[in-house]
């Protein structure tokens, strides 16, 4: 597709549950984020690939969450045993790798996936 | 820690005024930093980016500025409209890969 695509757009599940979030980059972005947005606030870094290794995972909260790019395209969100505190948007983005001379690619973010969990 | 921090909080002006959004990062060391749109229950959509090695950018009505020895962004948005009503995220593309957002400001354009 044209832009970064996430499913499912929303997610209600009970406590205790597992729960997967899917994100498509736009095609040909090597760079893949994870980001996390409660109410009023601005997102937060959760987990960057490069490729299909997470170059930098120091934003996951727990390891109740883990994210996998096995094939450096698609990427998967995990959360295991699922708690109230991680009802959130979840916001994935795409990007070109970073560029020559340290310069950065441009951010393309899908439409997020919200969680509830009750 | 680069923290971001942005000024107003929310805004509301009449239809027509020239505005001007604030953002602030401590740590001047970025790649680039990106300005975003978002839309109530939306996504982000990506406004204007400027590199570290530039000043400014403009988009049509849109004209961001980046003066990194300050630590320091503006967004000027001319000739606002109600259509421009949502909140405004400015993002610093910090080492180590992470891009760190500010809390937003929620603009309120009066028709």
């Amino acid at each position: 597709g044209a832009g970064v695509s996430q499913t499912p757009s929303n997610k209600v599940t009970e406590k205790g549950k597992y729960v997967e979030l899917r994100c498509d980059p736009i095609s040909g972005h090597t760079a893949l984020y994870w980001y996390r947005q409660s109410l009023g606030q601005g997102p937060e870094f959760l987990i960057y690939f490069q490729g299909t290794g997470a170059a930098d995972d120091s934003g996951l909260p727990n390891d109740r969450f883990f994210a996998v790019r096995p094939e450096g395209s698609v990427s998967t969100l995990k959360i295991q045993r699922t708690e109230r505190g991680d009802s959130a948007v979840y916001l994935c983005a795409s990007s070109l790798e970073l560029l020559a001379g340290g310069q950065a690619g441009e951010l393309f973010f899908g439409e997020g996936s919200r969680l509830t969990v009750l | 820690k680069q923290e971001v921090t942005q000024i107003p909080a929310a805004l509301s002006v009449p239809e027509g005024e020239n505005l001007v959004l604030n953002c602030s990062f401590t740590d001047s060391a970025i790649y680039n930093l990106q300005w975003f749109r978002q839309d109530p229950g939306k996504g982000l959509t990506s406004l204007l980016l400027i590199q570290s090695s530039q000043r400014e950018q403009t988009s049509g009505r849109l004209n961001a500025s980046l003066d990194k020895s300050s630590g320091r962004s503006t967004l000027y948005i001319a000739a606002s409209q109600p259509g421009d009503s949502a909140t405004y995220l400015c993002a610093v593309h910090a080492g180590g890969f992470k891009t760190i957002f500010g809390a937003g400001t929620r603009l309120f354009v009066k028709a």
